[in-house]
């Protein structure tokens, strides 16, 4: 069965330092890989996905992430947190059909 | 920029009533979704919807669920005898095409006391 594991339910890093939220998935087939990320009181933001093509995919923000298929990793980076990065983080699959699967999230905290 | 709208924002029920959830996709999209998230828990997969029916649902979604779209532009989610467990935030989400990304609402929470 497919499924999304998130390491690390909270994260705190100074502001300037380098984030780095981890994902790895479960499938049996290619994935479609997602990473959401939810403002207090919002809805959910998609930052950036991975479907086919570069391993390497960019997305607003600043972040990226990079889909190692040996890993089973999509690990979701910053070079340098800003305090507004400050949310909770979900990475997601989908595995060729409509639905996501997500992963519990990531609280990310960013200090002065 | 288009988005996708939940009604209302925040709604509060006695268990065992009906309540309906309404959201407006994005114009031209085409796949359409419900997903809850439960506080301090995951965001769950409910339903999905295209072309008029059912196209795929989670354990979740039993026979208290239902969706419908009711005309070109909304798409409703209702329980028809909720419980405490029902308590969550319920987000709708559309996408234009199947495996693209979805664009969530806002969320309605839904509060059964």
């Amino acid at each position: 069965a497919q499924s999304v594991t998130q390491l690390g339910s909270h994260v705190s890093v100074s502001e300037g330092a380098l984030v780095l939220l981890r994902c790895n998935y479960s499938s049996s087939v290619p994935p479609y890989l997602f990473w959401y990320v939810q403002y207090p009181n919002q809805g959910l933001q998609l930052l950036l996905k991975y479907t086919t093509g570069a391993t390497l995919v960019k997305g607003i923000n600043g972040f990226e992430a990079e889909f190692k298929k040996s890993e089973t990793s999509f690990h979701l980076t910053k070079p340098s947190a800003h305090m507004s990065d400050a949310a909770e983080y979900f990475c997601a699959v989908s595995l060729r059909t409509d639905k996501l699967i997500f992963g519990t999230g990531t609280r990310l905290q960013v200090f002065p | 920029e288009p988005e996708v709208t939940q009604t209302p924002s925040h709604q509060v029920t006695q268990m065992g009533q009906e309540v309906i959830l309404r959201c407006v996709p994005i114009s031209n999209h085409l796949y359409f979704y419900w997903y809850r998230q439960i506080l301090g828990q995951k965001v769950e997969f409910l339903v999905s919807f295209y072309n008029n029916e059912i196209s795929e649902k989670s354990e979740i979604f039993d026979d208290q669920f239902s969706v419908e779209r009711p005309d070109g532009s909304n798409f409703t989610l209702k329980i028809r005898s909720t419980k405490l467990e029902d308590s969550a935030m319920y987000f709708c989400a559309s996408s234009g095409r199947a495996n693209t990304e979805a664009f969530f609402g806002q969320g309605t929470r839904l509060t059964v006391v």
